[in-house]
């Protein structure tokens, strides 16, 4: 059964780099079928997606969030990390990472991606940005 | 970003059965089978249900079925349990600037 656990720092300065890390377990972080996603909740709020990287290092973010993220994959560890910088009172929230199952039904890896589904998440990380 | 919209809360007895609504755009939920379904007990990872609209994937019990209509998906829950009560997210397609949008959620409760 895979699974995920996100760890990290659970109280970080506004204008600070937060940074998070998920380790994956019982299964490989490299293989071509899958991508790996961070999505956060705001306490209150649903769910977004934040971006997601192959054990490549391929990346994909959300507008919004793009200047400010940076994912990264350690195959070595299986792990794969989230950085995002110049946080603050907003980006507190539960930070989960998942599993991107891609649809493979088109060619376009963007496409595949759009169209998938999350199937593995891990329980969540809740970071406070707080002075 | 915009999300899609789900009711807040959504309750029923033991045994009945609910449903859950998500309504988006022909951007999204209306344009293409890519409709997703997710259950949440909060401390815990959410679970997926559903995929590509009506698909559950191996190990979701068959008490859990979705359809679509027009700009709106549903997920039904029939013969409700108490381990049901949760948090329900949606999840679609979208032609828009993301790759992946999600609905506001909804509770479920179980009276």
């Amino acid at each position: 059964q895979l699974q995920l656990q996100e760890s990290g720092p659970g109280l970080v300065k506004p204008s600070e780099t937060m940074s998070l890390t998920c380790t994956v377990s019982g299964g490989s972080i490299s293989t071509d079928n899958y991508y790996w996603a961070w999505i956060r909740q705001p306490p209150g709020k649903g769910l977004e997606w934040i971006g997601s990287i192959s054990y490549t290092g391929t990346t994909y973010y959300t507008p919004s969030l793009k200047s400010r993220v940076t994912m990264s994959v350690a195959t070595s560890n299986n792990q794969f990390s989230l950085k995002l910088s110049s946080v603050t009172a907003a980006d507190t929230a539960v930070y989960h990472c998942a599993r991107h199952c891609p649809f493979k039904g088109v060619v376009n890896l963007r496409q595949q991606l759009a169209r998938g589904n999350f199937d593995y998440w891990g329980q969540g990380a809740l970071v406070t940005v707080s002075s | 970003q915009s999300a899609l919209t789900q009711p807040a809360s959504v309750s029923g007895s033991p045994g009945q059965s609910i449903t859950i609504s998500c309504t988006g755009t022909s951007s999204d939920v209306g344009g293409y089978n890519y409709v997703s379904w997710y259950q949440h007990h909060p401390g815990k990872g959410p679970k997926l249900l559903i995929y590509e609209v009506t698909n559950r994937p191996s190990g979701v019990s068959n008490r859990f079925s979705a359809s679509k209509s027009g700009n709106t998906a549903s997920l039904t829950i029939t013969g409700l349990q108490a381990e049901d009560e949760a948090d329900y997210y949606c999840g679609s397609y979208t032609t828009m600037y993301t790759i992946a949008v999600f609905g506001t959620g909804t509770k479920v409760t179980v009276l």
